[in-house]
């Protein structure tokens, strides 16, 4: 059973653009929705993350908005540069009283166009 | 400061050779895991370590043993590869304060031929 579904699967955003990657989940005790990001051959890397107590995040370019009724989260990425060409993991973990292991999205390739 | 170290980077087996995926880190965290990554389907826990001496299965354990030998290292073996076990491996070490932040190592890329 898949508890953070993920989409789109790939993106391909032109240079200046929004990117926006959706997530859901399906367990109400989680308690921490964290984003990385994976550069080609490279280990993936902590992003942005966000707790269920604000609907949003910020942090440059990129914001999390958080939906807790939906049980939905999504990524924006805003004036989207070549860079920024990677692939997004959201992720979703319970922190109090557990180990906190993080139930992974299938990832989300994002091409930006230049 | 090298952060998760692993080795191999890169490893051809045969269908029934073993071998072991070495991983280690200088952060002093606790908590380690080892994930295998395939086209589409994402990082899937094979074990976790939440502290030295213990380990515990994740969601894709089967074909796979780990030893936690001290509190920097985390090995994984595969005793009979298969060719279903071809993958990136990553290792990971979790830093609870302040971020819950799960630090990556490189990858080993294994082909099971």
């Amino acid at each position: 059973q898949q508890q953070v579904k993920q989409s789109p699967q790939s993106l391909i955003v032109q240079k200046g653009g929004i990117s926006i990657i959706n997530c859901a989940y399906e367990n109400t005790a989680f308690d921490y929705f964290p984003w990385y990001q994976q550069f080609p051959g490279k280990g993936p890397a902590l992003l942005i993350a966000i707790r269920p107590d604000v609907s949003e995040k910020k942090e440059g370019r990129f914001t999390i908005s958080f939906n807790k009724s939906a049980k939905q989260f999504s990524l924006h990425i805003m004036d989207s540069q070549p860079g920024d060409s990677a692939t997004y993991f959201c992720a979703a973990s319970r922190r109090r009283g557990s180990q906190g292991n993080l139930i992974f999205g299938k990832g989300t390739k994002l091409s930006v166009k230049p | 400061n090298a952060g998760v170290t692993q080795t191999p980077k890169f490893q051809v087996l045969k269908t029934g050779q073993s071998m072991t995926l070495q991983c280690a880190q200088d952060m002093n965290h606790n908590s380690m895991y080892w994930y295998r990554q395939d086209p589409g389907m994402g990082l899937r826990l094979i074990y976790y370590s939440a502290s030295e001496g213990t380990t515990d299965k994740g969601e894709v354990p089967n074909g796979y043993n780990v030893s936690r030998l001290n509190k920097r290292e985390f090995s994984l073996r595969l005793e009979s590869a298969a060719p279903s076990q071809t993958s990136v491996y990553f290792c990971a070490s979790l830093d609870r304060a302040p971020k819950d932040e799960q630090f990556f190592g490189p990858g080993t890329r294994l082909t099971v031929l």
